[in-house]
């Protein structure tokens, strides 16, 4: 059973740049087996997948978010994290890390961290 | 770039009575990615659907889901107490993308 946690700044500045980890327990980020995303929600509104990375290093950006969006994997820590470019207030949301079995539905959540841009 | 549309975008029912949910593909997707979730306040979602009808591990057998190609429907044959949330549809796979969700509310 797979457990992930996820960690960010909570607050950020208009422009700055955000990075985000997820941590994972109960398996490993090398695993065949498994994807890795994160999936956002702003305050009150829907979900919005934002980035996957597979264990051959293939990934998936959602198109509007691409050219500024990267994820890796840290196998050394057995997590992985999110690159975001350049936040504005539109990036405020809650963030959540997830993952399940390869290109499968998600299965696994963190239990979210909130994001908020601002000045 | 695949878009979901969910409807209603609310939903009003009382306990006991049946709800069906909507979600429409813009364009024919293979019924073997699309998934159901159920989101509660405060809460991250929860898989109840997988490949368009069938059911995740412990998901009860009042949900049920159905559809091919751009229509797909998430139905609770008898609404619960705790069924009241949000719902959303997903499409896994080669891309991902939501749904804008329905909100489930008591009437």
């Amino acid at each position: 059973q797979l457990q992930l946690q996820e960690w960010g700044p909570g607050l950020v500045k208009p422009s700055e740049p955000l990075s985000l980890t997820c941590s994972v327990s109960g398996g490993s980020v090398s695993s065949s087996s498994y994807y890795w995303g994160w999936i956002r929600q702003p305050p009150g509104k829907g979900l919005e997948w934002i980035a996957t990375i597979y264990y051959n290093g293939d990934t998936y950006y959602t198109p509007s978010l691409k050219s500024r969006v990267t994820i890796s994997v840290d196998t050394s820590s057995n997590l992985f994290a999110l690159h975001l470019s350049s936040v504005t207030a539109a990036d405020t949301a809650v963030y959540y890390c997830a993952s399940g079995w390869y290109r499968g539905w998600v299965d696994y959540w963190g239990q979210g961290t909130l994001l908020t841009v601002s000045s | 770039e695949i878009v979901l549309t969910q409807s209603p975008g609310t939903l009003a029912l009382s306990p006991g009575e049946r709800a069906t949910l909507s979600c429409r593909a813009s364009q024919s997707v293979s019924s073997t990615y699309l998934a159901w979730y159920q989101q509660k306040p405060g809460q991250a979602p929860r898989i109840l659907i997988h490949g368009a009808s069938s059911k995740a591990s412990g998901i009860p057998d009042r949900f049920s889901g159905s559809g091919s190609g751009t229509d797909f429907t998430l139905t609770i044959s008898r609404l619960e107490p705790e069924d009241f949330a949000v719902y959303f549809c997903q499409l896994y796979g080669t891309s991902y993308t939501f749904g804008q969700g329905t909100k489930l509310e008591i009437k």
